[in-house]
């Protein structure tokens, strides 16, 4: 099956600077990578998805780029906020089609 | 609509007992999804299914069964807790149309084993 690799665990910014986390994957049928916010004791909520066939895409200060060749795709968060911080999941879609793959998890911290 | 519901939101058992964690979604998704998650960690599939009649396993199956005799319905079984059972339950449903996904996180289940 997918394995997904995500970096760094744990991450701290100060207030609006970048934070940027990285995903890679290992099978190359998959063609569906969402990334999702999880605030502590709440549900994960997707903030941003990538398909294969694009190469990035934005959405307001979230931004997510996709490397098909090497295989790799990262969410960029640009001006951070406090409320930015939460922990962060990516995730790829099996070549089946059935099951999505998360990484492990990027807790960010913003610090005013 | 109400989106993914579990049932309870918090449980306590013994070693030994048995407790069926339930999922229900009112979205016509055809595809449910139950994850595990360990503190600090990612989340783990334990068993999914993707319409009603038909169940998978994930990547963490021993421990749990599942049935999906209703598209709203997505019930997840502890015949016999352990404390590796100790986590957050989340089920998930999604639909597939066009490449979208639509995929929806239940508010968890918070499951100790003692």
């Amino acid at each position: 099956g997918e394995n997904v690799e995500q970096h760094p665990s744990t991450l701290s910014v100060q207030e609006g600077d970048s934070a940027v986390i990285k995903c890679t994957y290992s099978d190359s049928a998959s063609n569906y990578f969402p990334w999702y916010k999880q605030e502590l004791g709440k549900r994960p909520q997707l903030i941003i998805d990538i398909r294969s066939n694009v190469g990035e895409k934005k959405d307001q200060r979230i931004a997510v780029t996709l490397n098909k060749t090497a295989k790799h795709f990262s969410l960029h968060i640009t001006e951070t906020q406090p409320e930015d911080s939460a922990v962060y999941f990516c995730a790829a879609l099996g070549n089946t089609g059935n099951q999505f793959y998360f990484g492990t998890g990027t807790s960010l911290t913003v610090i005013p | 609509n109400a989106g993914v519901t579990q049932t309870p939101k918090f449980r306590i058992l013994k070693i030994g007992q048995s407790m069926t964690l339930q999922c229900t979604q009112d979205m016509n998704h055809n595809y449910m999804y139950w994850y595990r998650q360990d503190p600090g960690m990612g989340l783990k599939l334990i068993y999914y299914s993707v319409g009603a009649g038909i169940t998978d396993k994930g990547e963490v199956p021993n421990g749990y069964n599942v049935s999906r005799s209703t598209t709203e319905d997505f019930p997840l079984r502890l015949e016999l807790a352990a404390p590796s059972q100790t986590s957050v339950y989340f089920c998930a449903s999604s639909y597939r149309q066009g490449g979208n996904y639509g995929y929806t996180f239940g508010s968890g289940t918070r499951l100790t084993v003692v």
